[in-house]
């Protein structure tokens, strides 16, 4: 069956590069999305990219997918405080209904100043 | 904009209580599912709905009802709440199946 996989934690130091990494196994995966979620609050979406995309960059996030190992990773740049939060992969595909999407267990990411 | 509202956000049931939690979305979306968060185990699909009057299990539906009357209304009702279903709730709607997903605020349900 279809299965995201994420590592649990990550802590950095404020200016660092995060990467957050996340493997899945549906072949068939047409999107594959990063969202956010803050302490107390619901998820808001970061960034996604297209199954036939390698890489996308939009300001300090860049995404790259590796489809042959089914490998995806976001890598924030010149990190801060602001970016604490829990980061989950997810993804989608032309055959789901209802817009349904596969969530990994999401990744606590810490910033330490 | 209020987006997706969902109420209420805190609840606390006794076990075999029964009750609604309540989703609302104002961006004429056709699509929208329900949602619970545990710790360490991401976000599970408990149903789904793809237009008013049609609704679908997801990944984790028994001891939850739902139904969609309306397109901005879809309700999900916990017959008899069990300790287990202690969780964070989250309703989410998109414009089609595989566009962005726009999430409530939660409602966190404690069972006891």
């Amino acid at each position: 069956g279809e299965d995201v996989e994420q590592s649990l934690f990550l802590s950095v130091r404020e200016g660092d590069s995060s990467v957050i990494n996340c493997t899945y196994t549906d072949s068939s995966s047409t999107y594959l999305y990063w969202y956010k979620q803050e302490p107390g609050a619901g998820l808001q979406l970061l960034t996604y990219i297209f199954s036939n995309m390698d890489m996308k960059q939009d300001q300090r996030l860049t995404v790259l997918l590796n489809k042959k190992d089914k490998h995806l990773s976001l890598r924030i740049a010149d990190t801060q405080t602001g970016d604490s939060a829990i980061y989950f992969c997810a993804e989608s595909n032309r055959g789901n209904q209802g817009g349904k999407l596969i969530f990994g267990q999401g990744t606590e990411l810490s910033v330490k100043p | 904009n209020a987006g997706v509202t969902q109420t209420p956000k805190f609840q606390v049931l006794k076990t075999g209580q029964s009750m609604t939690l309540q989703c609302a979305q104002d961006m004429n979306h056709e699509y929208m599912s329900w949602y619970r968060q545990d710790p360490g185990m991401g976000l599970r699909l408990i149903h789904y709905s793809v237009g008013a009057g049609i609704t679908d299990q997801g990944e984790v539906p028994n001891g939850y009802n739902v139904s969609r009357s309306t397109t901005e209304d879809f309700p999900l009702r916990l017959l008899s709440a069990a300790p287990s279903q202690t969780s964070v709730y989250f309703c989410a709607s998109s414009y089609s199946r595989i566009s962005e997903a726009f999430f409530g605020q939660g409602t966190r349900l404690t069972v006891v």
